[in-house]
């Protein structure tokens, strides 16, 4: 099955400087992975997900870069805002029909005024 | 779009009753649901998968006849914590795919209490 693992677990940027996410999948058929963003007590929302026929998208601050050969995607947020600060989990689909995503472990961003 | 609601919020119930948690999707028809359950500071472990009008698939070491899914219509499908116990106590969170490939929308989540 599929395996997601997220680096780093926390990470603590000043406001303004960029953060970096990266994960790393196991299953080769993985074609979509997105990314979201949970604040305490509330539910993840979507910022931004990538197809596996791409290897960059951008909204915005937020990006995401995708090596399918390497198997690995990363969240890149630019200028980043105390808003910012939330648990970033990025996920990637079981099976290229695409509804089932694994998730990796989490990444507690804190961006410091 | 793609709104998904959840009911109750928050739940607090004793040791050895049932509790049952609603998942709706609001404007779209929800062609698969999953279960989700998450510990404090922890990511989201899947718990099933449910399609209108079938069984759920459990993942592994997930008890079906503990927690009991119902996928009724392409809007609605409800989880239910059978006998639950203190252990059983975590934020349980739905969320709806529709049609296009991977999209899943989360419900706000249901704070389970079991005392």
């Amino acid at each position: 099955g599929e395996n997601v693992e997220q680096h780093p677990s926390t990470l603590s940027v000043q406001e303004g400087d960029s953060a970096v996410i990266k994960c790393t999948y196991s299953d080769s058929a993985s074609n979509y992975f997105p990314w979201y963003k949970q604040e305490l007590g509330k539910r993840p929302q979507l910022i931004i997900d990538i197809r596996s026929n791409v290897g960059e998208k951008k909204d915005q601050r937020i990006a995401v870069t995708l090596n399918k050969t390497a198997k690995h995607f990363s969240l890149h947020i630019t200028e980043t805002q105390p808003e910012d600060s939330a648990v970033y989990f990025c996920a990637a689909n079981r099976d290229n029909a695409g509804n089932m995503l694994t998730f990796g472990g989490g990444t507690r961003l804190m961006v410091k005024p | 779009g793609a709104v998904v609601s959840q009911h109750p919020s928050w739940v607090i119930c004793k040791s050895g009753t049932s509790v049952k948690i609603e998942c709706r999707s609001l404007d779209f028809q929800a062609t698969t649901m999953f279960w989700y359950r998450q510990f404090p500071k922890q990511s989201l472990m899947l718990m099933a998968t449910s399609n209108e009008g079938s069984k759920a698939t459990y993942e592994q070491g997930v008890e079906k006849d503990k927690f009991l899914i119902n996928h009724a219509s392409l809007t609605l499908s409800t989880l239910t914590v059978t006998s639950a116990h203190p252990e059983d106590s975590s934020f349980y969170i739905c969320s709806a795919s529709g049609q296009g490939a991977g999209e899943q929308y989360f419900g706000p989540g249901t704070r389970l209490t079991v005392t």
